[in-house]
C-alpha cells in the first residue's frame, strides 16, 4: 500500500511558471514532511522540508504548503527556470524513522 | 569533503551471481538506509540500520542482505534469491540529533545479465 501518493507523474512547464506537484497521506503520525530533487544519474538531495505545526515554508522560489486536516502537501516552484528540470519526490516519516516516497514527479521546465 | 560514497557507479553481474554494493560515510551519521529504485516506482525501503551491530529489514529485503560492523559502512549484498535484481541501488544516511534528514549517495546502478 502507497502511505505517500504523489501526482502528476511529469509536468511541463514553460519557463517563468508556476510548477505545483501535490501529494497525499494517510498516516497521521508523519510528523516531517521533505521534498527531494533528483537529476538523472544522481542521487536525491534534500530540497525543503516542513514539519505538520506550520502550513507553509517557504525557500526562496520554493514553497511547501501544508493541509493537515486535508492530509495534503504540495511543492510550487515559482518563476521555474530549465535548470529546475528533474524528478522530485515528495516523503513522510515518523520520529525520522522509516521514510516513506512518493513515486515522483518527472518536472519539464521548456525555454 | 564530508559525503556518502557509493561503489561502484555501474555494476554488471551474471544472473545467479551474488553481489555486494558498497556504501561509506563520513558524516559521523548514526542511522544508514538502502533504498531501490525503479522507473515510476518511486525509492523502496530494503533495509536500515540505526546503530552499529543492528539493522532492520524494510519492505522489499526479500533476496538482499547487509552488515554494519562499522558506523561508516552499510554494505549490500544482493543475493542470487533477488528475482529481478537490476535497478537504480540508493545509499543514504541521517544524524541521530536530527534523524529526520536523510542524506543520499549517487547511487548504484546494477545490471544483471
Amino acid at each position: 500500500q502507497q502511505q505517500v501518493k504523489q501526482s502528476p507523474q511529469s509536468l511541463i512547464v514553460q519557463k517563468g511558471g508556476i510548477s505545483i506537484i501535490n501529494c497525499a497521506y494517510e498516516n497521521t503520525a508523519f510528523d516531517y514532511f521533505p521534498w527531494y530533487q533528483q537529476f538523472p544519474g544522481k542521487g536525491p538531495a534534500l530540497l525543503i522540508a516542513i514539519r505538520p505545526d506550520v502550513s507553509e515554508k517557504k525557500e526562496g522560489r520554493f514553497t511547501i504548503s501544508f493541509n493537515k486536516s486535508a492530509k495534503q502537501f504540495s511543492l510550487h516552484i515559482m518563476d521555474s527556470q530549465p535548470g529546475d528540470s528533474a524528478t522530485y519526490f515528495c516523503a513522510a516519516s515518523k520520529a525520522g524513522n522509516q521514510f516513506y516516497f512518493g513515486t515522483g514527479t518527472s518536472l519539464t521546465v521548456i525555454p | 569533503d564530508g559525503g556518502i560514497t557509493q561503489s561502484p557507479k555501474y555494476l554488471f553481474r551474471k544472473e545467479g551471481q551474488n553481489v555486494t554494493l558498497s556504501c561509506e560515510q563520513n558524516l559521523n551519521h548514526d542511522a544508514m538506509y538502502w533504498y531501490r529504485q525503479d522507473p515510476g516506482q518511486g525509492l523502496r525501503l530494503i533495509y536500515y540500520s540505526q546503530i552499529v551491530n543492528d539493522f532492520q529489514k524494510g519492505d522489499i529485503a526479500e533476496g538482499y542482505s547487509v552488515s554494519r560492523e562499522k558506523k561508516e559502512s552499510f554494505p549490500l549484498t544482493v543475493t542470487s534469491a533477488q528475482k529481478n535484481p537490476t535497478a537504480f541501488y540508493l545509499c543514504a544516511s541521517s544524524p541521530r540529533d536530527r534523524r529526520t534528514e536523510a542524506f543520499f549517495g549517487q547511487g548504484t546502478r546494477l545490471t544483471v545479465v
